[in-house]
């Protein structure tokens, strides 16, 4: 069974500084998606994720993918307390064939001024 | 394009009753599957419909049962409602049987469900 596991599932940081959070799965998948949800939101499309070597970037976050590792990344450049929220990443169960996305646990990201 | 919107945004119910919850899916958008978020977890996958048919379900009991409909809209019905089913419930659309291949899928605000 396709499991997805982030760290780290809780990060406080100061503006202005970099961190990454990282995302594994533990089977073959061949999309990987990036979302991000602010508190009793919901779900906001940040990123897709669609081969190997695959790399986003939007403003202060960019996302990277390397399905042989099994391993997405979402790097955040020098954060702003507006990024404070909780990513969550998401593998498509391509055994299922019903694009059935398999999330994990959630990284909640606090930025202090 | 007019978004995902679900209805009601909150519900509370009393445990062993039924509820349903509505999601109008983004036009064009044939494929509808639904969600259950628990408090500080992440989405799981409840089923997907694809033109009006079941396509799929994850690891929920037959008391979560939905439907589609060809105007775009769908529900997802519980009976014999327990604490346990106190979640956010989310609907997300896409395009085809495997998600929009640049944009992914498209979620609805969610309908925030307590169970008292």
């Amino acid at each position: 069974e396709l499991k997805v596991e982030q760290n780290p599932l809780f990060l406080s940081m100061q503006e202005g500084k970099n961190y990454t959070i990282y995302c594994n799965y533990s089977t073959t998948s061949d999309r990987l998606y990036w979302y991000r949800q602010d508190p009793g939101k919901s779900l906001e499309s940040l990123f897709v994720l669609l081969s190997n070597g695959a790399v986003k970037q939007e403003g202060r976050l960019m996302a990277s993918l390397d399905t042989k590792a099994r391993l997405s990344t979402l790097h955040i450049t020098a954060a702003v307390h507006d990024l404070s929220a909780t990513y969550f990443c998401a593998v498509d169960d391509r055994s299922s064939n019903t694009g059935k996305l398999i999330f994990g646990q959630g990284t909640t990201l606090q930025v202090k001024p | 394009e007019t978004g995902v919107t679900q209805s009601p945004t909150h519900l509370i119910k009393t445990r062993g009753q039924q509820v349903t919850l509505r999601c109008s899916s983004q036009s064009g958008h044939n494929t509808v599957s639904w969600y259950q978020q628990a408090l500080g977890q992440g989405p799981q996958f409840i089923f997907q419909y694809y033109r009006e048919e079941e396509n799929g379900r994850g690891n929920f009991p037959p008391r979560f049962s939905g439907l589609q409909f060809p105007n775009y809209s769908s529900e997802l019905n519980v009976n014999a409602l327990e604490l346990d089913d106190s979640a956010l419930y989310l609907c997300a659309s896409s395009q085809d049987l495997r998600g929009a291949l640049e944009y992914g899928y498209t979620f609805g605000s969610g309908t925030r469900l307590t169970v008292v």
